[in-house]
């Protein structure tokens, strides 16, 4: 079972921010958050990860709280091929056995 | 992106052919890895390799089989396939040093067909 949970689905109007939530009450002080995409069929595409502070990269924010237990991704001004399925995961660096839930799939509206 | 490529990209077999996908990566990276995605399953890790010839079992390694001879190259082999292998398969790298820290990057994807 992931380590993770995600709403299953989410819609945000284009332009706007998207606010993607994860918990990972579970995680551990070495453990890691990545977040990935998959868009329709392609391989997932690596967006952003963070073990303590908040991390911003071209992509996207992460915003993890202080007790590490959860946070957002934010993709600040949302565009129509933003429209993916989005995975949190949790795990050490190097960790083999990264595991992949369901995801949330964020539908992005003109 | 990083430079992986998978082959084939789509095959269709029968029942009891073996098939081998290929990974191929020129990132020089450490850790190769296949997944299998499915319907209501999401992506599950089949088998991993963490250098040359070292190689391990995933969640879902049965009816599996993998190869690392060389650092770019990861094979999976499925010896005798069967429709329960109908699904696609992608393989990922990763490293863990200098400004690397597990993070996946996966290929396109190798959709395969057992019939």
């Amino acid at each position: 079972d992931a380590k993770t949970t995600q709403p299953t689905s989410m819609d945000c109007a284009e332009g706007r921010a998207a606010n993607l939530p994860c918990n990972h009450s579970t995680i551990s002080g070495n453990e890691y958050v990545y977040w990935y995409r998959q868009i329709h069929s392609q391989g997932p595409q690596y967006i952003i990860h963070g073990l303590k502070n908040n991390e911003t990269n071209e992509m996207a924010s992460l915003i993890i709280t202080e007790d590490r237990k959860s946070s957002t991704l934010i993709l600040p001004h949302a565009t129509l091929r933003d429209t993916a399925v989005y995975y949190c995961i949790s795990g050490g660096a190097g960790s083999y056995q990264l595991t992949f839930g369901k995801g949330t799939k964020l539908s992005v509206i003109p | 992106d990083a430079g992986i490529t998978q082959s084939p990209r789509h095959k269709v077999t029968e029942t009891g052919t073996p098939v081998t996908l290929r990974c191929h990566q020129t990132e020089n990276h450490r850790y190769m890895y296949w997944y299998r995605q499915d319907p209501g399953h999401g992506l599950r890790l089949i088998h991993y390799s963490y250098g040359v010839k070292d190689t391990d079992k995933g969640e879902v390694s049965d009816g599996y089989s993998v190869s690392r001879s060389k650092t770019e190259d990861f094979l999976l082999t499925l010896e005798s396939a069967t429709s329960s292998q109908t699904s696609v398969y992608f393989c990922a790298i990763s490293e863990v040093s200098g400004a690397n820290t597990g993070e996946l990057f996966f290929g396109e994807g190798s959709r395969l067909t057992v019939l």
